[in-house]
């Protein structure tokens, strides 16, 4: 079973400039997320999908950040326009969360896209 | 209020010793579930174990054992015969469940390194 795909792996832009982040998840997971990792801490969920539609984004900065999930598979990640506090590592991660009280299921995350802001 | 508690900056271990990674939890759901990551060089997340609240009994995968005790709020993930192949960050996260969503949520890490 082929895991979750992120492209791409590093990259290297100027404050106020546009990036754009692509995740595939697992064929047949629900649940997408993405999350922020800053040097130094764990990750900290900017937006969750389910489906198509976002459960939560409750900790997105909306005004440079968003995300779409269409047809309910692939997803972006988008910051316009970039600031340094930025840089970090974008982790997508899917999960089938098929429900029903299914507590061990877990996220499987994607190797991560590294983020540089200068 | 912190949710996740990871006090250890980094540890050392020889090569086949055992060693035991600390994680206090805060939360005041009944059902919760709690889980380990190792996150090597590389920067994928990779899922250890879990835990639910509702286990009666400590998780355990391979190597890996899990030192739930529920009324001091600690979930110790325990390394037994340590490979060098472990030497990475690990991350103990807590699942929230708010308003029909569910997320994790991260310590901040701690980074293991296996000497030969």
């Amino acid at each position: 079973e082929a895991g979750v795909a992120q492209s791409p792996r590093y990259k290297i832009i100027e404050k106020r400039q546009s990036v754009a982040f692509w995740c595939n998840p697992i064929s047949g997971h629900a649940t997408l997320y993405w999350y922020q990792q800053i040097l130094g801490q764990g990750p900290k969920l900017l937006i969750q999908f389910q489906n198509n539609g976002v459960v939560d984004d409750s900790q997105l900065p909306k005004d440079r950040f968003s995300a779409e999930r269409l047809k309910g598979v692939d997803s972006t990640l988008k910051i316009q326009p970039a600031k340094l506090e930025d840089s970090a590592v974008y982790l997508c991660a899917s999960s089938p969360n098929r429900g029903g009280g299914r507590a061990r299921e877990t996220q499987y995350f994607g190797p991560g896209t590294r983020l540089l802001v200068l | 209020a912190q949710k996740i508690t990871q006090t250890q900056p980094g540890m050392f271990v020889q090569e086949k010793e055992a060693v035991t990674l600390d994680c206090t939890y805060d939360t005041s759901d009944p059902s919760y579930g709690l889980f380990w990551y190792k996150q090597p060089s590389s920067g994928e997340m990779i899922f250890l174990i879990y835990q639910g609240s509702y286990d009666q009994q400590n998780a355990t995968e391979g190597r890996y054992s899990l030192n739930f005790q529920k009324a001091r709020k600690s979930a110790n993930l325990v390394i037994s015969a340590s490979q060098l192949g472990d030497s990475a960050m690990y991350f103990c996260a807590m699942r929230e469940t708010q308003g029909g969503s569910e997320k994790l949520v991260f310590g901040k890490g701690m980074k293991l390194t296996v000497n030969p």
